[in-house]
């Protein structure tokens, strides 16, 4: 299928570490890509590709993939981590190209 | 520092045309993809068309039928258009910019800041 599912919603003691995760086909052929976006806010990047972090992002934020299933890693959850988190990624396994995102979870740092 | 800003009409009616632009500022618009992304009010993105600097452009196949989106390299702008409105397309609109797809790889890099739009007669 041309989706990609998250659970709705995951918390975290302050300071412990959480996982993220995200399903889909289309992870076969392109990396998963990973979003935080915070109330009235546009989605910024956090990781990208294998494990890559753009300039700025904590290095408490990390990535892996296996087969179909990627997975977002908090290690060391901070207050200021309390946003919406969103996979996303390019699919090609059709005869179209498309873009597809996760449904998004709700992280909630206790 | 690259950064886009975008502008648009954000209430519109039933069976309208939404207009929106992006400006591309402090960087060029070739040599990556361009997208607009929306999202509704509560719920996750979606995205909905993008165009390289060829001017080939992809859509999303749920809204093929109503969106066209459109290149201005002259002034480093790109468009889109959205007709038939409904509540149901009622959503923040963002633009967004990635660099060409590289099996696995590919990303948006930079987003605008989006514009809420509303249809509501």
């Amino acid at each position: 299928s041309s989706e990609l599912t998250q659970d709705p919603a995951v918390s975290v003691a302050l300071g412990q570490t959480v996982r993220i995760t995200c399903q889909g086909d289309s992870l076969r052929n392109y990396y998963a890509n990973w979003y935080q976006q915070k109330p009235g806010q546009a989605p910024v990047l956090v990781i990208y590709g294998k494990n890559n972090r753009p300039s700025g992002v904590p290095d408490r934020f990390s990535g892996s993939s296996s087969g179909d299933t990627a997975s977002l890693t908090i290690t060391g959850a901070q207050a200021e981590d309390d946003a919406d988190y969103y996979c996303n990624s390019r699919d090609s396994s059709r005869n179209f190209v498309s873009v597809i995102f996760g449904g998004g979870t709700k992280l909630t740092v206790l | 520092q690259v950064q886009l800003q975008q502008w648009g009409a954000g209430l519109l009616k039933p069976s309208e045309t939404l207009s929106l632009t992006c400006a591309v500022y402090g960087g060029s618009l070739s040599g990556y993809f361009w997208s607009w992304i929306r999202q509704p009010p509560g719920k996750g993105p979606e995205w909905i068309a993008e165009i390289n600097q060829t001017g080939g452009v992809n859509y999303n196949p749920s809204l093929k039928s109503r969106v066209a989106m459109s290149l201005d390299m002259s002034n480093n702008q790109f468009s889109l258009n959205l007709r038939s409105l409904t509540a149901a397309d009622t959503a923040v609109y963002y633009c967004a910019r990635a660099r060409p797809p590289k099996i696995p790889y590919w990303y948006f890099d930079l987003w605008g800041r989006g514009t809420l739009v509303t249809v509501s007669s």
